[in-house]
């Protein structure tokens, strides 16, 4: 009963393709997040949603875009990745801005 | 500058041995601190958070704000405690952002 679902798992992407990641939740948690993972690195947030409101970090490379068409749905959008865009792509949702997120399975990308 | 370090990337341990997982973290304010754990092949969940004060799984963990240090600790391992855990910062006020330390990998052998 999977409650944030990531698709796909693995996703693989040439250089300079734009490529979308997918996240849902069946929770009607209203924040939704997405964060970036290195191999070997911690977890980054890249943006938040809190409801329809977009919230991008500083430091989030304008290559990345994100939208929330609907509470339940969230996308990732790389508009031309490069390779050190590879990463594992994590989804989490939280009810409020101060309850605990929940974690998505996350979606490996690769950049070719 | 808002940081988070885990110092081991592998903490190796035998089945009933004693485990602390460290974690210091860098913040100005009062921040809300966390353990997420990862088990094989399966996704990021919260352990624990230090505002509960509770022991999960057998894990406790106490903030101390002299040292900075959040670690977790559990006395006696298992073998189904073997995952990656990571320590995270949620600062103090404003939105729920969490900085993640880079995790560390606990095996516990038989």
């Amino acid at each position: 009963d999977a409650m944030v679902i990531q698709n796909p798992r693995y996703q693989v992407t040439q250089f300079g393709k734009p490529v979308t990641l997918s996240c849902s939740q069946t929770l009607n948690h209203n924040v939704m997040y997405w964060y970036q993972q290195k191999s070997s690195q911690a977890p980054k947030l890249l943006f938040h949603y809190y409801d329809k409101d977009f919230n991008n970090e500083a430091d989030t490379p304008d290559n990345f875009q994100s939208r929330r068409p609907n509470t339940s749905f969230c996308f990732l959008d790389i508009r031309s990745p490069g390779l050190g865009d590879a990463a594992m792509y994590l989804c989490a949702t939280s009810a409020t801005q101060y309850q605990p997120q929940h974690f998505g399975d996350g979606t490996r990308l690769s950049i070719l | 500058a808002q940081r988070v370090t885990q110092p081991e990337k592998l903490l190796s341990v035998f089945k009933g041995a004693p485990v602390e997982l460290k974690c210091n973290y860098s913040y100005s304010g009062s921040p809300e601190l966390f353990w997420y754990v990862q088990y094989s092949r399966q996704r990021l969940q919260l352990l624990l958070r230090h505002i509960s004060r509770e022991s999960i799984k057998g894990f406790t963990a106490d903030l101390n704000k002299g040292e900075t240090s959040f670690h977790l600790k559990k006395p006696f391992a298992q073998e189904e405690d073997s995952a990656m855990y990571y320590c995270a910062l949620r600062p103090s006020g404003g939105y729920n952002k969490l900085i993640f330390g880079a995790g560390t990998r606990l095996a516990v052998h038989p």
